[in-house]
């Protein structure tokens, strides 16, 4: 069975500590996504990944990617508030355009 | 650059009414999605195009939903006729095969709820 796990599904944090969100997935896939969703908004592209060892950064977000391990992680440095937000990750399986999707980590940064 | 464009943004219907989405892609984009969206889980894809073509309908639940994506650029997404578990949100998002990346961008959404 495909799945995409995601752990944990819900983080609170006060702002200026790191955390670290973990994405695993259940079989071979050579792209990864994360995504930000606020609430009652849209998804938001933050990273794709696309080879073992790729690590992506933007802000206070790094992405990074270990195929061997069927693991991503996406690192937050020093949170701020506005950083509260879901996070989903989403593995496409195969190559075929069909993404299978985390559950998603709901992160609250308090200030 | 114009993002996914969704209409309506919520809708309240009747169960046993039919309700109708429209999306149109970004410019250029070969590839749709329709989606759904259930309160604190990831989408669902219900429908991939490529084109006209629908080419991964498998988890569109055919007696009741339909779509279509008339010359490859706006598609509809109808269901008839609604259920109450058929309340969720509705994103539609594009992507265009000739990207390296296959990133898909997504719509606002159509929050339906049925009563």
């Amino acid at each position: 069975e495909l799945k995409v796990e995601q752990n944990p599904l819900f983080l609170s944090m006060q702002e200026g500590k790191n955390y670290t969100i973990y994405c695993n997935y259940s079989t071979t896939s050579d792209r990864l996504y994360w995504y930000r969703q606020d609430p009652g908004k849209s998804l938001e592209s933050l990273f794709v990944l696309l080879s073992n060892g790729a690590v992506k950064q933007e802000g206070r977000l790094m992405a990074s990617l270990d195929t061997k391990a069927r693991l991503s992680t996406l690192h937050i440095t020093a949170a701020v508030h506005d950083l509260s937000a879901t996070y989903f990750c989403a593995v496409d399986m195969d190559s075929n355009y069909q993404l299978i999707w985390g559950a998603g980590t709901k992160l609250i940064i308090k200030p | 650059e114009a993002g996914v464009v969704q209409s309506p943004r919520y809708k309240i219907i009747e169960k046993k009414q039919p309700v109708a989405f429209w999306c149109n892609p970004i410019s250029g984009h070969n590839t749709l999605y329709w989606y759904l969206q259930n309160l604190g889980q990831g989408p669902e894809l219900l429908i991939r195009y490529e084109n006209e073509e629908a080419v991964d309908d498998s988890q569109l639940p055919k007696d009741r939903f339909s779509a279509e994506r008339l010359k490859g650029v706006d598609s509809t997404l109808k269901i008839q006729p609604a259920e109450l578990g058929d309340s969720a949100v509705y994103l539609c998002a594009s992507s265009s095969t000739s990207s390296w990346t296959d990133t898909q961008y997504f719509g606002p959404g159509t929050r339906l709820t049925v009563l």
